[in-house]
């Protein structure tokens, strides 16, 4: 069975260049999360959607971010314009309806370099 | 906002070893998860907790559930050199839905 796929799996870009990041939860999947991984910060929730719907986004850092998941079956997130502060892992997960908390499938991540 | 403290932060390990790593929060969490990290890949779940005082085992993977409510820790008998990664204690609030609050991490390595 798939997992979660996320793309790209690197990418480098210069400030100031808008960046999509895309994923594509499992099948079934009806929650989605973005997560995001730095060596300062660890792993921080920027955003999480419930049926497609964004249910909680105060983890998102500035305006600069943004995150859509028009179907159940794909979700971007975007920074425009970057910085190389965004540098970083970004990480999607999914998870299934009716499962308990916390039980979350993840993606291996795009690894995004500003510079 | 809440914080999970994680230690150690990192670790050697030797082949056949049994190694031990914990979390502690100033806040109350429902569920207490644990996660590992391999080099270039996302999180991959390994034990989920429900309850306090609950211990929870997959196969060499022990975990258990604090009574305060406010810990956890995992426990890995007779190391392989597979179980090389860092590992991700994670907690639910039950008023937080389903967002995690992972902690720092513990990177196990091997002995040279």
């Amino acid at each position: 069975d798939a997992g979660v796929i996320q793309s790209p799996r690197h990418e480098v870009t210069e400030m100031g260049q808008e960046v999509t990041l895309r994923c594509k939860p499992i099948s079934g999947h009806n929650s989605l999360f973005w997560y995001r991984q730095t060596m300062m910060r660890g792993l921080e929730l920027l955003i999480y959607f419930n049926n497609n719907v964004p249910i909680d986004d105060s983890g998102m850092p500035e305006d600069r971010f943004s995150a859509k998941m028009p179907n159940a079956s794909f979700s971007t997130l975007k920074i425009q314009p970057s910085e190389p502060r965004d540098s970083a892992v970004y990480f999607c997960a999914s998870s299934p309806p009716g499962t308990s908390p916390g039980k979350l499938f993840f993606g291996s991540g795009t690894q995004l370099s500003v510079l | 906002g809440q914080q999970l403290n994680q230690s150690p932060q990192s670790m050697f390990i030797q082949e056949g070893e049994d190694v031990s790593m914990n979390c502690t929060s100033s806040s109350i969490f429902n569920t207490w998860l644990w996660y590992k990290q391999d080099p270039g890949e996302g999180p991959v779940l390994l034990i989920a907790l429900y309850k306090a005082g609950e211990l929870t085992s997959n196969g060499r993977l022990t975990a258990q559930f604090g009574i305060t409510r406010k810990d956890s820790f995992l426990n890995i008998s007779a190391s392989i050199p597979s179980d090389v990664g860092i590992y991700f204690c994670a907690g639910q609030l039950q008023a937080a839905g389903n967002k995690l609050t992972f902690g720092g991490g513990t990177r196990v390595l091997v002995k040279p």
